[in-house]
This record gives C-alpha cells, sequence and structure tokens, in this order.
C-alpha cells in the first residue's frame, strides 16, 4: 500500500527559530510533492510544490527532496505565531491524484 | 490565479434529507476534481475523484448512492449527500487539479455539515 507517513507531533518552535517538519514516502516511483498547511477549522492552503532533488525555497519556507532516501521536508524560516497550523504532506504515487500524510501539527512559542 | 469556491461553508440538515455541496474553479478549467472528508484531528480522506463528463470513481468504502458526484463542466462538480445520518457529519472538502501531467491541487473552504 502507498502511504505517505509524518509524525503527528506536537512539534512546538520558539518564534524565531527555525521549524523543521519530515515526511517520508512509500514508493519509489513518485513524482510529485506538495506542503500545505491547514489552520484548525479550515481546509488546506498548497505551501511548496516540489518535483527534483534537492531544495526549493519561496520566502521563509525550503522544501527539500530525497528521492534515493524517501523523504521530503519542509524548513520554516524566521518562525512566526501565524504558522502555528497542521502541516499536510502530499505525494502523488502516478495514479493521478494526492496521498496526504496524517500531518504535523506546529506550534511557535512567542 | 487558481481559486477554487465551495458552498456552502456550513449546513445544518434534518437526518434523513439531502444536502448539495457546489465546487467551482473560478479561474481555470478543472480537468479533475476531488472529494475528501475529514473528521475531526484527522487527516483528508479521498472520497472519490470526478472528471468532467464521466462518472466519479469512488475510493474503497465509499457507498457511491450515498455520495452522488455529479462533474457537469470544466469548472463545476457537486457532491450530493443522500439521506444524511448524525454519523455523516463531517467537514467536506473539494478541490481542483489543473491537469496539464501534473496534480498540483487547490482546496475550496470546505463545507461543515452537520446532521441534526
Amino acid at each position: 500500500q502507498k502511504e505517505v507517513e509524518q509524525n503527528s507531533g506536537p512539534l512546538s518552535v520558539p518564534e524565531g527559530a527555525i521549524a523543521s517538519l519530515n515526511c517520508t514516502y512509500s514508493d519509489r516511483g513518485s513524482q510529485s510533492f506538495f506542503w500545505y498547511r491547514q489552520y484548525s477549522g479550515k481546509s488546506p492552503e498548497l505551501i511548496m510544490s516540489i518535483y527534483s532533488n534537492g531544495d526549493k525555497e519561496d520566502g521563509r519556507f525550503t522544501a527539500q527532496l530525497n528521492k534515493a532516501s524517501q523523504y521530503v521536508s519542509l524548513l520554516i524560516r524566521d518562525s512566526q505565531p501565524s504558522d502555528s497550523a497542521t502541516y499536510l504532506c502530499a505525494a502523488d504515487f502516478g495514479n493521478e491524484k494526492l496521498t496526504f500524510g496524517t500531518g504535523t501539527r506546529l506550534t511557535i512559542i512567542p | 490565479g487558481a481559486v477554487v469556491s465551495q458552498h456552502p461553508s456550513r449546513v445544518i440538515c434534518k437526518s434523513g434529507t439531502s444536502v448539495k455541496i457546489e465546487c467551482r474553479s473560478l479561474d481555470f478549467q478543472a480537468t479533475t476534481m476531488f472529494w475528501y472528508r475529514q473528521f475531526p484531528k484527522q487527516s483528508l480522506m479521498l472520497m472519490a475523484t470526478s472528471n468532467e463528463g464521466s462518472k466519479a470513481t469512488y475510493e474503497q468504502g465509499v457507498e457511491k448512492d450515498k455520495f452522488l458526484i455529479n462533474h457537469a463542466s470544466l469548472t463545476l462538480s457537486t457532491l450530493t449527500v443522500t439521506s444524511a445520518h448524525p454519523e455523516d457529519s463531517s467537514f467536506y472538502i473539494c478541490s481542483a487539479s489543473r491537469g496539464q501531467g501534473g496534480t498540483e491541487a487547490f482546496f475550496g473552504q470546505g463545507t461543515r455539515l452537520t446532521v441534526v
């Protein structure tokens, strides 16, 4: 069964520090990976997509993909209280639909 | 760009009635739309995938006669929860994909359904 796994947390990070979120996936053939942010009671919001090995930066967010080790991570620099949310990792296993992890709850401590 | 609008955002209905939820892609044509259900503190559970002009593909365990999906155009998909029961109370979320070989999906605002 194709799966995406995340540590459910909660993960607490001081304001201004770097938050590191990790995700592993089961299918070595996966090509597309996504990070979504979900605030309580709201729907997910796409933050980053990554398709190639290495790093991809967008503002305070950096996604890292290592296909050999089958993991994808999200770094949030200069963490702000507004970053407190659940972060969902998702992968496309080639069946044209996304498989989501269970999400990591992140709390930024002022 | 890539805005998906879902309506209504909240609905309360009586047991036994039906509820329709609309999902619209406002600024792009969505070749595929997805319907999810999310229970409190749990992740998204894919219910079905719909493509314009064809029957929806339902995930295992999802009753197609209870959750009717219609994808009438490239910008509109609807989910109808028929004969709703309290256990159908959940957060229903649609997403839409632009296709073009990728699965980057954009979510609607979600619909909080409460069946009393």
